[in-house]
């Protein structure tokens, strides 16, 4: 079946650590996203791409950083510059449909001790 | 102002109730109008979209765009335990593939 695996599941860090949130993708989509969510806020944009070796800042990239060398895989660092890192994470991929539409994955919960 | 404005509720009803969830936004070059849905501790899953104005029915759920009044509904009938969840609207324009989000209704239907 194709879908987004999102990985870990569930994490805990220390401050001052960085973590890598791993996303990875069966769908052939060229487009893919990073989202994070809290509670009452929905969910923020943090980094997007088109495309391969490619990838620009949505509305929070502060404290994160991304890299796409391959289609299928979009891993999100969540570095210590992040002030406030402890959320739900998810990432998620767009289609050729022409509406927008995006598949996400099942999400991954960091927790900051 | 938020470009998207959602009741984050929460929002409680008896099985078999109608369910009318709702967001206003304030950018007029959105054209696609989604609903996602997300249960607990998942991933949100696209529940339907509307281009442009108008009304979309699938089975027991009806999306409604009114451009004019920038106001999205999503009206559930017939309403189940299963459809107990986060309803998150998103439209979006022709920026590619920036959905702006609204911060989700949870709603949960009891028996």
């Amino acid at each position: 079946d194709g879908g987004i695996t999102q990985s870990p599941k569930y994490l805990f860090r220390k401050e001052g650590q960085n973590v890598t949130l791993s996303c990875e993708q069966n769908l052939n989509h060229d487009a893919m996203y990073w989202y994070r969510q809290d509670p009452g806020q929905g969910l923020r944009l943090i980094y997007y791409s088109q495309i391969v070796n490619d990838f620009q800042k949505g509305d929070i990239a502060e404290g994160y950083s991304v890299s796409r060398e391959k289609k299928e895989s979009f891993p999100l660092t969540v570095t210590s510059a992040q002030k406030n890192p402890t959320a739900f994470y998810l990432c998620a991929s767009r289609g050729d449909s022409g509406a927008n539409v995006l598949t996400f994955g099942a999400g991954s919960r960091l927790t900051v001790l | 102002q938020k470009e998207v404005e959602q009741d984050p509720g929460p929002l409680s009803v008896p099985e078999g109730a109608i369910v009318s969830l709702n967001c206003t936004y304030s950018n007029s070059a959105f054209q696609y109008f989604m609903w996602y849905r997300q249960y607990s501790r998942k991933g949100p899953e696209l529940l339907m979209y509307t281009y442009s104005s108008g009304n979309k029915e699938d089975g027991r759920f009806t999306a409604q765009v009114d451009k004019s009044s920038k106001y999205i509904s999503l009206f559930i009938r017939d309403s189940q335990p299963s459809d107990s969840a986060t309803y998150l609207c998103a439209p979006s324009g022709t920026s590619y593939g920036k959905l702006t989000f609204g911060q989700g209704t949870i709603l949960t239907v009891h028996p």
